[in-house]
């Protein structure tokens, strides 16, 4: 059963609009959120978090808005560079020392020019 | 920066081959995972160990094995390679010293079986 879920496998948006990615998830027991961004032959990095006693946390272009009642996440990308084409990964965990992240699927985000 | 190192980037290996693939972190982090990243699937974590010694199974721990002799080195073995292994392997740390996150991914291996 998958607990993290990305439904969208792709978005394209025009460059210097506003991308939205979106991401559910279903254990309750979740706490903290994290957005992956991974180019092609490369290992993953990290781009933004955000812990469940915040419904808000932004970074320069990037935002990520949390709704625990609708175990609903979202990154907001504005705007949106031909450089932020790649493929992301919203992540979960538990808090704790060994916590271990729970991955989605992924969405391909195509910025076009 | 801390550096998670993977030995190889691309690997060809023949069905029924036992296959190691390595990877070594410089930062003195307690855990380390291995994942495997899929098209339509995403990242699914195969074993994980919490220190030297240890290990836990993941979500799709068949097929395979770890070994952790040692903090900066955790080792994923193919016991008799498949082609349904075929994929993109993906190695992280992490330090305990944080709650959550803090994870640091290697640029990972692509291995085909043939």
């Amino acid at each position: 059963d998958q607990q993290v879920k990305q439904n969208s496998p792709s978005l394209s948006v025009q460059e210097g609009r506003i991308s939205i990615l979106n991401c559910d998830y279903t254990n309750s027991m979740f706490d903290y959120f994290l957005w992956y961004k991974k180019y092609p032959a490369e290992g993953p990095t990290f781009l933004i978090s955000i812990s469940s006693i915040k419904d808000k946390n932004e970074d320069g272009r990037f935002t990520v808005f949390l709704n625990k009642s609708a175990k609903h996440l979202s990154l907001h990308i504005v705007p949106s560079q031909p450089g932020d084409s790649a493929v992301y990964f919203c992540a979960a965990s538990r808090t704790g020392a060994n916590s271990k992240l729970t991955f989605g699927k992924g969405i391909t985000l195509s910025v076009r020019p | 920066d801390v550096k998670v190192t993977q030995s190889s980037r691309y690997l060809v290996k023949r069905t029924g081959e036992k296959v190691f693939l390595e990877c070594v972190q410089d930062m003195d982090h307690e855990n380390m995972f291995w994942y495997r990243q899929d098209p339509g699937l995403g990242l699914r974590l195969i074993y994980f160990s919490y220190d030297v010694k240890m290990k836990e199974k993941g979500d799709i721990p068949e097929g395979y094995s770890v070994s952790r002799e040692k903090k900066e080195r955790f080792s994923l073995i193919l016991e008799s390679a498949s082609t349904n292994q075929t994929s993109m392997y993906l190695c992280a740390s992490r330090t305990t010293d944080r709650e959550v996150g803090g994870y640091t991914f290697g640029s990972g291996t692509r291995l085909t079986v043939v």
